[in-house]
């Protein structure tokens, strides 16, 4: 049969806000989270990770917000540029192996 | 900055035809990893590779599929037999330890079964 494409979710800001894109993942085992960005073209960049034993990581321009609670990931971009504009992923690590579970991903559309 | 790269970036094969897609992992990288990404749809683990082992395998990767780290540098996955439904992008992926570590992908190869 015909496969169903996924709607990827599109987030759309203004050049200089700020951005906030959202994850739920599946597994309460999961111990490890990453975000990536996929340029059109292009295989996943690494853009930060961080581990259950934390709640928030900051990188250049990014943090990371992890709530084990409610299962929710979050990745906040400062200041958009446009050549943040991509797809993004969060990705799990559903604990004690190297396999990554992949979200949906989100569409960030950065318009000028 | 040390990047993972593919070749090709572009396969297309007939149905049934045995197909290899080549990655340079990481130079200092111990552990290699096989994705895919079907059009439109999420990226899926295949297969995980340390020490010569396979190290984890999803139920995608049967018996059609092998990987192979034939020299110091390159990492293989073969598809034996090839099918409409393996058309995709694979990436290819490497890390320097196991678990909780970033996984670092090259670009994919497109591949197309006709």
């Amino acid at each position: 049969g015909e496969s169903v494409g996924l709607h990827l979710p599109t987030l759309s800001v203004q050049e200089g806000d700020n951005s906030i894109i959202n994850c739920a993942y599946s597994n309460s085992a999961s111990d490890y989270f990453i975000w990536y960005k996929q340029e059109s073209g292009k295989g996943p960049q690494f853009i930060i990770d961080i581990r259950s034993n934390m709640d928030k990581r900051q990188g250049q321009r990014v943090t990371v917000l992890l709530n084990k609670t409610v299962k929710h990931l979050s990745l906040q971009i400062a200041a958009t540029q446009p050549g943040d504009s991509a797809v993004y992923f969060c990705a799990e690590n559903p604990g004690g192996g190297n396999k990554l579970t992949f979200g949906t991903g989100t569409q960030l559309k950065v318009e000028l | 900055e040390p990047e993972v790269t593919q070749t090709p970036s572009h396969q297309v094969t007939q149905m049934g035809q045995e197909v290899i897609l080549r990655c340079v992992p990481i130079s200092n990288h111990l552990y290699f990893y096989w994705y895919r990404q079907i059009l439109g749809q999420k990226v899926e683990f295949l297969v995980s590779f340390y020490n010569n082992e396979i190290s984890e395998k999803s139920e995608i990767f049967d018996d059609q599929f092998s990987v192979e780290r034939p020299d110091g540098s390159n990492f293989t996955l073969k598809i034996r037999s090839t099918k409409l439904e393996d058309s995709a992008m694979y990436f290819c992926a490497s890390s320097e330890r196991e678990g909780r570590q970033p996984q670092h992908f090259g670009d994919g190869t497109r591949l197309s079964i006709l």
